[in-house]
C-alpha cells in the first residue's frame, strides 16, 4: 500500500500565524494528493485537490503545493475556526490511503 | 445539494456480519462520474478507505479487507451498501459513505455524517 506519512501529528498555533503541514508518499503520486479538514464530531471536508487546486467555497488562505512525493498545505493565517484535524490522501492508487493526520491546537 | 445518511445495526456480535445502507438524496445515484465510497474511522483515530463502487458495478476494496468485504449498489432505490463478514472489536467504528469526484484528479467532496458500528457480545 502507499504510505503517507504526515508531519506534525499536532502543533499548537496562535490565531494569525502562518502554519504549514507536510505529506510524504512512499512513492511519486504526481498530482493525487487530497487535503482535508475535520473538526470533532463532523465528518472530513475537503479542502484541496490534486495537490493545489482550492475546492470552491474554501477560503483563500489554504493553499497546497508539491509533486511527486512531498506536499505541503498551508494556512497563510490562522483562523479561529481552523483550529480542527487535517489529512491529506492520495488516490494515485487503491486502495486509496490517507495520512496519520495532524491536529492543529490553540496555543 | 446531494446528501449522504447511513442506516443500520449500531451493534453487532463478533463473528457477524456488520451491514450498512448509504442513501443517496438530491440526485441520482447513476449521475455524473462518480464512485461511492465507505470509509471508516475508529474513535480517536485516522482515516481509513474501506472500498468503492461504480454505478455499473464495478467495485475497489482495500486488501486489508478485501476477502471480508461487499459493496453493493442499488440505483431504483438509490442506495449503496457495505457487508463486512466476521466482524471484531477492531471492526469497531464510525462508518462514513461518501462520495467521490472521479475526474481527472479523483477526490471525495460529499460524506456522510456518519455512524458508529461497535462489536461487543
Amino acid at each position: 500500500d502507499m504510505q503517507m506519512t504526515q508531519s506534525p501529528s499536532s502543533l499548537s498555533a496562535s490565531v494569525g500565524d502562518r502554519v504549514t503541514i507536510t505529506c510524504r508518499a512512499s512513492q511519486s503520486i504526481s498530482n493525487y494528493l487530497n487535503w482535508y479538514q475535520q473538526k470533532p464530531g463532523q465528518a472530513p471536508k475537503i479542502l484541496i485537490f490534486a495537490a493545489s487546486s482550492l475546492q470552491s467555497g474554501v477560503p483563500s488562505r489554504f493553499s497546497g503545493s508539491g509533486s511527486g512525493t512531498d506536499f505541503t498545505l498551508t494556512i497563510s493565517s490562522l483562523q479561529p475556526e481552523d483550529f480542527a484535524t487535517y489529512y491529506c490522501q492520495q488516490t494515485y492508487i487503491t486502495p486509496l490511503t490517507f495520512g496519520g493526520g495532524t491536529k492543529v491546537e490553540i496555543k | 445539494q446531494v446528501q449522504l445518511q447511513e442506516s443500520g445495526p449500531g451493534l453487532v456480535k463478533p463473528s457477524q456480519t456488520l451491514s450498512l445502507t448509504c442513501t443517496v438524496s438530491g440526485g441520482s445515484i447513476s449521475s455524473g462520474t462518480y464512485y461511492w465510497s465507505w470509509i471508516r474511522q475508529p474513535a480517536g483515530k485516522g482515516l481509513e478507505w474501506i472500498g468503492r463502487i461504480y454505478t455499473t458495478g464495478n467495485t475497489n476494496y482495500n486488501p486489508s479487507l478485501k476477502s471480508r468485504v461487499t459493496i453493493s449498489i442499488d440505483t431504483l432505490k438509490n442506495q449503496f451498501s457495505l457487508k463486512l463478514s466476521s466482524v471484531t472489536a477492531a471492526d469497531t467504528a464510525l462508518y462514513y459513505c461518501a462520495r467521490d469526484v472521479y475526474d481527472f484528479f479523483p477526490y471525495t467532496d460529499v460524506w456522510g455524517k456518519g455512524t458508529t458500528v461497535t462489536v461487543s457480545s
